[in-house]
């Protein structure tokens, strides 16, 4: 069965940063791309960026140059450093495999001083 | 990003047929189709369709997805209890080289 496992959100402060993981089980990440969308309070589903199998990211234009995607293929593992996190990033961050089957039970991140 | 568009509820009675539709432009809905997802209050979405609308396993065939030009549409026949849920779609957007998203659309069941 496949799975994933988001962990590492919590509250930090605006300018801050936090390093969130995305362990996936039953599958490689390598053997299909691989998302984050993240869902702010009370909101719709906003796709955050993308890794696909040779390793080239992509990123919505509200994280670009603030967030960055990399993965350890010998531990399945996907990681999203958000730096100078702002109010506007508090939000259920969630990974997702391929055309989003499946999803994590996501990771809140609360930005907030 | 510019999202896709999807009217904000629908509310259709029990065991009855609800159409939810989702309007892109050629470079997302109308080039490569959409992906169809459900969401319960406090869970994680959940894939219903793929882009091509074929069924991931397990989903009940009471679902079923098409599109027409830039346009995708979920039908739900025999609408349950069940199926009183946030329903969004999504498409890979060739121009902006990133995954849009519809606002969602709340369907009830009464």
């Amino acid at each position: 069965e496949m799975q994933l496992v988001e962990s590492g959100g919590g509250l930090i402060q605006p300018g801050g940063s936090l390093r969130l993981s995305c362990a996936a089980s039953g599958f490689s990440v390598t053997s299909s791309f691989m998302n984050w969308v993240r869902q702010a309070p009370g909101k719709g589903l906003e796709w955050v960026s993308i890794i696909f199998n040779d390793g080239t990211t992509y990123y919505a234009d509200s994280v670009k140059g603030r967030f960055t995607l990399s993965r350890d293929t010998s531990r399945d593992t996907l990681f999203l450093q958000m730096n100078s996190l702002r109010a506007e990033d508090t939000a259920v961050y969630y990974c997702t495999r391929g055309e989003f089957d499946p999803w994590g039970q996501g990771t809140r991140v609360i930005v907030s001083s | 990003q510019a999202g896709l568009t999807q009217p904000p509820s629908v509310s259709k009675d029990l065991r009855q047929t609800a159409t939810l539709t989702c309007t892109g432009n050629s470079n997302n809905v109308g080039n490569e189709g959409v992906a169809w997802l459900q969401q319960h209050q406090g869970h994680p979405p959940k894939v219903l369709s793929y882009r091509n609308n074929n069924r991931p396993s397990g989903i009940s065939e009471r679902f079923s997805a098409s599109r027409s030009g830039n346009t995708a549409s979920l039908t739900i026949t025999g609408l349950q209890p069940e199926d009183e849920a946030d329903y969004y779609c999504s498409a890979w957007d060739t121009s902006l080289i990133a995954w849009v998203f519809g606002g969602g659309t709340k369907l009830t069941v009464l």
